[in-house]
């Protein structure tokens, strides 16, 4: 089985610039989410999508966060103006119809100096 | 909302057993348990739901206790390949499906 899939692995970023990521989920599954981890703590629900339609977006996620999933397939995650503080793994999961488990992906580590 | 998860760290032999606590303040709906190795992804351990359904691995435990809104994870005769964060993800009965995690209790296996 392909798991998800995410890209770039790694991205270093200058503070200001915007940066975008990638995640390809796993085949037929609807549900795809976007969490944010630093080092020591869980994942942070950012944001997440049924199929094309995004659902839930974390109240914590400032409006320089963007996320798009335009045909309910893979995804995007964009950062405009990014701040030293969004330095973060993103990660990305996925959910098939009818069942509540999320498959993670292998992340997106963005460092911004 | 975030769960608490107990203890913060254990360290085992191989062969012993583990038992690691999730709490939460809030109705929950389901948890799910992850083992995280440093760099990787989280990886699926368990899923237990309201009502009492469960899903996961063969050789890993859990229980869900609706009422007292915790869950255990029972790690029994462990493995070196046991170490890892573990943490638990509470989906409460009013976020939809997001997850909110603990702050994860790092396992050690030694030989």
């Amino acid at each position: 089985d392909t798991g998800v899939s995410q890209n770039p692995r790694h991205k270093i970023t200058k503070r200001g610039q915007n940066v975008t990521f990638r995640c390809d989920p796993i085949s037929e599954h609807n549900r795809l989410y976007w969490y944010r981890q630093t080092l020591g703590q869980g994942p942070e629900f950012l944001t997440y999508f049924q199929n094309e339609a995004q659902l839930e977006k974390s109240r914590l996620l400032s409006d320089r966060f963007s996320a798009e999933r335009p045909k309910g397939s893979f995804s995007t995650l964009e950062i405009q103006r990014t701040e030293q503080g969004d330095s973060a793994m993103y990660l990305c999961a996925s959910s098939p119809p009818r069942d509540r488990t999320q498959y993670f992906g292998p992340g997106t580590r963005l460092t911004v100096l | 909302q975030q769960p608490v998860q107990s203890p913060q760290a254990v360290i085992l032999r191989e062969g012993e057993d583990a038992v690691i606590n999730c709490s939460s303040s809030k109705a929950l709906y389901s948890v799910h348990w992850y083992r995280q190795k440093h760099g990787e992804a989280p990886v699926f351990l368990m899923i237990l739901l309201k009502g009492g359904e469960q899903k996961g691995h063969d050789k890993i435990s859990a229980s869900f206790n609706e009422k007292k809104q915790q869950s255990s994870l029972y790690l029994t005769a462990s493995q070196l390949s046991y170490s890892g964060t573990y943490f638990c993800g509470t989906e409460n009965e009013d976020s939809g499906y997001a997850l909110n995690f603990g702050k994860g209790t790092s396992l050690l296996v030694t030989p």
